[in-house]
């Protein structure tokens, strides 16, 4: 099992440039979420899926969009970077979300530069 | 959600046992300890999480006091490998939605030889 696997690993953009990170999980998990850490702010929720088909909006989803694509597969989309958005992304999966309390495992991150 | 405070590093001789405190003060009675680890350059990576009751794993144990206001993750050989920011986190569960995880800063533990 490979768990979670994010690519690009690394990306540098310049402004206004678009790009999708790819996310994908080997685990049958029904949740899937993507987080942003920035030094000194810890890790802060951009988007989630509870379960395939379904998307929210997490703390800080202003300026992204994903895309559930199935089970497997869970994409952020950049329409037009911008410098604020420099930082470790990270993509999680847990078995399910809402009732369960199912840990979460997270992928090791796109680092992503926006000049 | 309860907010929790740590100390923000650690040191422990290899081999030894880590013991590594939270405060939770405020935690109310139906929310979860969790622990995660992050590791330089790599994703967090969950340990264990627990109630009420003492847990272990082989990664770990989790030592909840009676009140719930405090717990202790303990490492019990810790390596070298284990030298990480260690994230001790409380969570609700919740009949649909999302349960948010907080992570704060975290204690830096360093082992040494």
């Amino acid at each position: 099992n490979a768990g979670v696997t994010q690519t690009p690993k690394f990306q540098v953009l310049k402004t206004g440039q678009s790009m999708t990170l790819q996310c994908a999980q080997d685990m049958n998990h029904n949740s899937m979420y993507w987080y942003r850490q920035d030094p000194g702010m810890g890790l802060r929720l951009i988007y989630y899926s509870a379960s395939e088909g379904t998307t929210d909006k997490g703390e800080v989803p202003n300026g992204y969009n994903v895309s559930r694509l199935n089970k497997r597969e869970f994409s952020l989309r950049l329409e037009s970077a911008a410098p604020s958005q420099t930082s470790v992304y990270f993509c999680a999966s847990s078995l399910r979300e809402g009732q369960g309390l199912s840990p979460l495992h997270f992928g090791n991150g796109t680092r992503l530069t926006v000049t | 959600d309860a907010k929790t405070t740590q100390p923000p590093s650690m040191d422990c001789a290899e081999g030894r046992a880590a013991n590594l405190p939270c405060n939770h003060s405020t935690i109310s009675g139906n929310e979860y300890v969790y622990w995660y680890r992050q590791i330089h350059s790599q994703g967090p990576q969950y340990i264990i999480h627990g109630l009420k009751n003492n847990e272990t794993n082989e990664m770990a144990s989790l030592i909840i006091t009676e009140d719930r206001k405090s717990s202790t993750l303990i490492l019990p050989h810790a390596t070298l490998r284990d030298t990480a920011v260690y994230y001790c986190i409380v969570r609700v569960p919740k009949s649909g939605g999302y349960n948010k995880l907080i992570f704060g800063a975290g204690t830096r533990l360093a082992v040494h030889p």
